[in-house]
């Protein structure tokens, strides 16, 4: 089944904790990207990825690390979480955008509390 | 930056009527997309219009773009209870490899 999972679904940890939300894709897509949802605000692109080693910073890049060393994988890392990035966040591929067009894909989305 | 707006920010209507929302955007864009999401779930595309395209139609979803207005429109014909979400625009700008999302309108559908 072609899907986008992301592990974990729930986080709960404290400030300046560093932690790891992976992501992972069956589709062989190229394009892959992170989002994080806040209330009244929709999503917000933190990080995207064109291809393997080819990263760049979306909207709220700020905090959060990722690398694309494999097609498949796209963690997210947040070296030293504070209390505002406290979020829903969702890892989202598809085939090259920007080329007529290309519909995402979702993750289930990770719950993560920062206290 | 916040690309689509979506209007209005909530509806709620009664099975069986159709359900409108609108989208307003700001740049030049490649394509526009309406996904779907289920109480904070991963969102799901729904359809997908082109800048060069003005009307779409998927099963009981239909909908338009206005280059002109940068605005578009999702109608839900005939709605159901399980209609119940929250539906987000999208808009792919050009030359870029952004998908921006709006902030969403929250569908209430009463059985």
């Amino acid at each position: 089944e072609a899907q986008v999972t992301q592990n974990p679904r729930y986080l709960i940890t404290v400030t300046g904790k560093k932690l790891t939300v992976t992501c992972s894709q069956n589709m062989n897509h190229e394009y892959m990207s992170w989002y994080r949802q806040d209330p009244g605000l929709g999503l917000r692109q933190i990080y995207y990825s064109m291809n393997v080693e080819v990263t760049d910073k979306g909207d709220v890049p700020e905090g959060y690390k990722v690398s694309r060393k494999e097609k498949r994988n796209f963690p997210l890392i947040l070296e030293s979480p504070s209390p505002n990035q406290t979020s829903l966040y969702f890892c989202a591929s598809s085939q090259r955008p920007g080329q007529g067009g290309e519909k995402l894909f979702f993750g289930s989305g990770t719950q993560l509390s920062v206290l | 930056s916040q690309q689509g707006e979506e209007d209005p920010q909530a509806l709620s209507i009664q099975e069986g009527e159709n359900a409108t929302m609108n989208c307003s955007y700001k740049t030049s864009i490649n394509n526009l997309q309406w996904y779907r999401q289920n109480s904070g779930r991963g969102l799901v595309h729904l359809i997908l219009i082109r800048s060069n395209e003005r009307e779409k139609h998927s099963g009981r979803l239909r909908v338009t773009l206005d280059t002109s207005k940068k605005s578009s429109s999702l109608l839900i014909t005939a709605s159901r209870a399980a209609d119940t979400a929250s539906y987000f625009c999208a808009t792919e700008q050009t030359g870029g490899f952004k998908t921006i999302f709006g902030a969403g309108t929250r569908l209430f559908v009463k059985a």
